[in-house]
Order: structure tokens, then C-alpha cells, then sequence
């Protein structure tokens, strides 16, 4: 896990508000993965970004949720007008490139509760 | 869609047993990795198995990628409680960029 830095490690949001969630990769990665993990279950594939660039939200959902990964700075996950359902661990990873040959690299993740 | 089925998805032992964690899909990966996960943490990179039939062996925990490169398994002997955790294989099947991960198994291993 060493290098990729999540922040925050848990946050609290009421139901309406919005959560940011950031990530930074390790150093020398510019493709970042955010997977989404609810209790009990495995990690579930959300969106795969490279440097101001979606490559595929296909389990990101359709509303309220977005991504960015800008040419400076970390990754963002935003989640708007969040509801109870979104409470989750949220986890970040990076690779230095795409495809089968790169092995990804979590961050600790982000604890979201919605109160 | 393309999945990778690991079983069993929960699975209690007493230390000092042996035990065995399958991976099955139907597509075919390059290579394959497995993770350990604790509660309130990340996943952390135990292994990456990259030939077909390959073993790797780390401590008391053996991996192996079968010939087709479509399933793996994880087997512990002498299992301690250190080892209870969540156990995730992943990859990206060939062909494609998406990383995806198994079901998982949960592992409890009783003192």
C-alpha cells in the first residue's frame, strides 16, 4: 500500500451533502482505478482514469457520481446529494500503465458514512 | 461480463489446518494476482503469477496459476490466526484494460 495516499480516511456526511474523496497515486503512476467496497462484499470497479482522461465509468452510476484525475493534483471522487446507500469503503489504486502486464496498488481508503 | 469466482466465500478453521482458496473464470489472464485484506485497511499485494502452471511459494502460503491461465488457487498450510483476512485473486483479462477483482474469501482462523 505504500505510496498511494488516500485522504480522508473516514468521513461523515449527512444525507443531501456532498463527499469529496481524493487520491494520490504513487509516484511515477498516471492511471488511477477507484473501486467501491461495502461491508462484508468485495471491491466493485468504479471508474479507471488516466491523466484528464475517463477511460471507463461503467461502474461508476449514472447520477451523483464523478471523477476526475487532473493534469496536477490527485484524483477526485465526488459524490453529490449523497444518500444512506452510498456509505461504503472507498478505495483508490494506481498502475503506471494500463493492461494485463501492471499490477494495481491500493491506498488505505476512504471510509464514507451518511448519516 | 467477465467474472472471476473464487470459492468458497467463507471458510472457518482451526489453527494448524490447511485450506485452499480456488479462483475460476472463463476468460483468460495474462497474469494474476492475490490480495490479503483486514478489516479497515486496503488490499494488500500478497502475489502475482504470470506463466501457466506456475508456483509460487511465499512462506507457508503456495500459489498456483493453472495451465490455461483461467483459474488460480491459494493454499496455506498450517493456517494461524494471523492469517484470518479477506482473500481477493485479481487481474485484467487479456484483451482488456479493466482490472477486476474475485468474490472473495473470508478466512477465519480460530486459536
Amino acid at each position: 500500500n505504500a505510496g498511494v495516499m488516500q485522504n480522508p480516511r473516514h468521513l461523515v456526511r449527512r444525507r443531501g451533502q456532498e463527499a469529496r474523496l481524493r487520491c494520490s497515486p504513487m509516484k511515477g503512476h498516471s492511471h488511477v482505478y477507484w473501486y467501491r467496497q461495502l461491508p462484508e462484499e468485495g471491491l466493485k470497479f468504479m471508474v479507471y482514469l488516466q491523466k484528464e482522461n475517463i477511460i471507463d465509468e461503467s461502474g461508476m452510476p449514472k447520477e451523483r457520481f464523478s471523477a476526475e484525475f487532473p493534469k496536477e493534483g490527485p484524483s477526485i471522487l465526488r459524490i453529490q446529494q449523497v444518500v444512506r446507500g452510498d456509505s461504503a469503503a472507498y478505495f483508490c489504486a494506481s498502475s503506471p500503465a494500463a493492461g494485463s502486464g501492471n499490477t494495481i496498488y491500493f491506498g488505505e481508503g476512504s471510509w464514507l458514512t451518511v448519516v | 461480463t467477465q467474472l472471476l469466482e473464487q470459492s468458497p466465500q467463507f471458510l472457518s478453521i482451526q489453527e494448524g489446518e490447511n485450506l485452499t482458496v480456488y479462483c475460476n473464470s472463463s476468460s483468460v489472464f495474462s497474469s494474476l494476482q492475490w490480495y490479503r485484506q483486514e478489516p479497515g485497511e486496503g488490499p494488500v499485494l500478497l502475489v502475482t503469477v504470470v506463466t501457466g502452471g506456475e508456483v509460487k511459494k511465499l512462506k507457508r502460503l503456495t500459489f498456483q496459476f493453472g495451465d490455461a491461465r483461467k483459474d488460480s488457487s491459494l493454499h496455506i498450510t498450517a493456517a494461524q490466526p494471523g492469517d484470518t483476512g479477506l482473500y481477493l485473486c485479481a487481474g485484467v483479462p487479456s484483451g482488456t484494460y479493466k482490472y477486476i477483482f474475485g468474490t472473495g474469501t473470508r478466512l477465519k482462523v480460530l486459536a
